[in-house]
Parts: structure tokens; sequence; C-alpha cells
């Protein structure tokens, strides 16, 4: 079936540093989208990749979907302390949303 | 426009009883979902209603049901609760639009199972 395996599980990084998750699926995705949960909170929308090699920015923040639409990563650029919580990528294949298990990042002030 | 609500927001319970998780959105969505979220194994799929009248399994079903009562509502049923279903669960929608779709979640509900 279909899986999407997300890494690292956690990252803790001092604030200034950067950071990248990685997320890949065993079968080709229509899309991806990235979402952020705060300690405590619930998963949240960042941001959506439809195509192949497609690179979005938020700020701080570099999304890329991979040529074959199989991974995709999240660049987190001088990380803040905001910028704590569990970060999730979540493949979509017609309409069902795959998630990945999630990074965990801790900035350390 | 409160987006997607869920209740109770804490609860515990005894081995064995039963509960329902409530869930309601006002978004209009057609597609509603339950998760649960554990420590290191993400957002796992337990049951999604693709449209009023239809419901699916997910990856994890096992110990749960649910009732799409109208457009507005999802509920999740623990008919007989274990300690392995002590979890964050989480209510969402979304709509499937051709420009792409966003799933909405509400805040979660904190269960334990003693």
């Amino acid at each position: 079936g279909q899986q999407v395996m997300q890494i690292p599980q956690y990252q803790h990084v001092q604030e200034g540093e950067d950071f990248t998750t990685y997320c890949n699926s065993s079968t080709t995705l229509s899309n991806i989208q990235w979402y952020k949960q705060r300690p405590g909170g619930h998963p949240v929308f960042l941001i959506q990749l439809v195509k192949s090699g497609e690179v979005k920015k938020q700020k701080r923040l570099t999304f890329q979907f991979g040529e074959a639409k199989k991974n995709s990563s999240l660049h987190i650029t001088a990380t803040q302390t905001t910028d704590v919580g569990t970060y999730f990528c979540a493949g979509i294949t017609g309409n069902q949303f795959y998630f990945g298990t999630g990074t965990s990042l801790t900035v350390i002030p | 426009n409160a987006g997607v609500t869920q209740t109770p927001k804490f609860q515990v319970l005894k081995t064995g009883q039963s509960m329902t998780l409530q869930c309601a959105q006002d978004m209009n969505h057609n597609s509603m979902y339950w998760y649960r979220q554990d420590p290191g194994m993400g957002l796992r799929l337990i049951y999604y209603s693709a449209s009023e009248g239809t419901t699916d399994k997910g990856e994890v079903p096992n110990g749960y049901n649910v009732s799409r009562l109208n457009k507005r509502e999802f509920s999740l049923r623990l008919e007989s609760a274990a300690p392995s279903q002590t979890s964050v669960y989480f209510c969402a929608s979304s709509e499937w639009l051709a420009s792409g779709n966003t799933i909405y979640f509400g805040e979660g509900s904190w269960l334990t199972v003693v």
C-alpha cells in the first residue's frame, strides 16, 4: 500500500542553524502538502506543491517537489524559536491523504 | 466560522467503557476524517467519509465505529475502550477541488484509557 516516509524523526538545532526534513513516497503522488503542528496543537496547512520539480518559498521556508513526484523536502533557513513544532508532509493520490510520520523540530535558544 | 469542532477535548475512560467523540464542520465540506496520533507514528487514518452517507476504513479501524450523521457531523465511537486506544484523536475535513484541496483539523481530543 501507499507509504510516505519522513526523516529525520527528531531534529535539535541551535537557533540560527538551518533545518531540513525529507519526505519519500513509495508511489508517484498527484501533489504533496506540508503541515506544521505546534506543541499541543493541531496540524495546520502550510503549502501545496503540484508540479514536478516545483520549488516554493515562504519567507525562510523553501519547499521542493521532486522531478519524479515521489519525494519532497522542507528547508528552513536560520531557524527561530517560533519554528518549533512537528512538520508533516502529506502525499495526495486520488482522494486520499497519506501523512508522513513527521519531523519534530526543537530549536535551542 | 469555527472550522472543525470536536468534543470532548479531554477524556479519561476505564477499560471496557464506551464513548463517542463528536465532530462538526461548518465549511460545507464533503469529506471528513478521523485520525489518531501517537508518538513516533505520525497521523494514522482510522475512518473517513468521502461524502454524506458513505464511510470507509482507514489504516487502523479496529475497535472503532463511525457515523456520518449528516454533511456537517462525523462521530467516532469506541465500543469497549482499551489502553491501546490511549491517543490524541483529530477530526478533519476537506473539499476536493480541481485547483487542489486542503485538510482542516480540529483541535484534538486527548483520550486516556486506564
